[in-house]
């Protein structure tokens, strides 16, 4: 079985705070991804990772960066958290093969930027 | 751009049968996926069908894919508490010239289901 774990399922974090989330998985999945999840909103795609040191921007990238420095982690980094970025944030991995794009998702990290 | 519509809510009563509806708009997508989310929880995968195909049946629940419409549908027999969630669709998109990459999501349906 897939498994993806997220470093922590609740953060509470102060307003100018640097935050890491981190995403690790074991099946030595190429693609790695960040999502917000948002009332009303649904998942909206942060960054992702196609490979090691590799990353591109999702649909909202602003106020976040990430970090791949091995295949099996995949980190999100708030520079500086703002109220805005409260959120449920979901970590995923999926194998790079030819019309196969399951994505296996972590628990999620719910965040609250006090 | 790509987009992935389905309703926001729907209320059904116990052993009823529960259809979630969704359309999409990549003609080129592969596969199509159903994942459900608990209360709390991340997104696990449910099912998902291939573009050749027109229907798939995995126990309780059944896939309908119009590709013609693009019309995705899930339904699940026999509806019970425990299948209370919010089931998202998704279908997959190119990141590089049509290559494989990303899964585009819909908004998810809250899915009710009353004893």
């Amino acid at each position: 079985d897939v498994k993806v774990t997220q470093s922590s399922r609740y953060l509470v974090k102060r307003t100018g705070e640097k935050v890491f989330l981190e995403c690790v998985q074991d099946m030595d999945h190429e693609n790695m991804f960040w999502y917000r999840q948002d009332p009303g909103l649904g998942l909206r795609l942060i960054y992702f990772s196609y490979d090691v040191k590799m990353k591109e921007k999702g649909d909202i990238p602003e106020g976040y960066s990430v970090s791949r420095e091995k295949k099996e982690r995949f980190s999100l980094i708030l520079e500086s958290a703002s109220t805005n970025q409260t959120s449920m944030y979901l970590c995923a991995s999926s194998l790079y093969a030819a019309g196969d794009e399951t994505q296996y998702f972590g628990p999620g990290t719910r965040l609250l930027v006090l | 751009g790509e987009d992935v519509e389905q309703s926001l809510f729907l209320s059904v009563r116990e052993g009823d049968s529960s259809v979630i509806n969704c359309t999409y708009t990549d003609s080129s997508s592969t596969y199509l996926y159903w994942y459900k989310q608990e209360p709390g929880a991340g997104l696990q995968l449910l099912t998902y069908i291939f573009s050749n195909m027109d229907m798939k049946q995995d126990q309780r629940l059944t896939v309908l894919l119009n590709k013609k419409d693009k019309h995705l549908s899930l339904r699940i027999a026999d509806t019970q508490t425990g299948d209370s969630a919010i089931y998202f669709c998704a279908e997959e998109v190119g990141l590089y010239g049509g290559s494989q990459g990303n899964l585009i999501f819909g908004k998810g349906t809250k899915l009710s289901v009353k004893p």
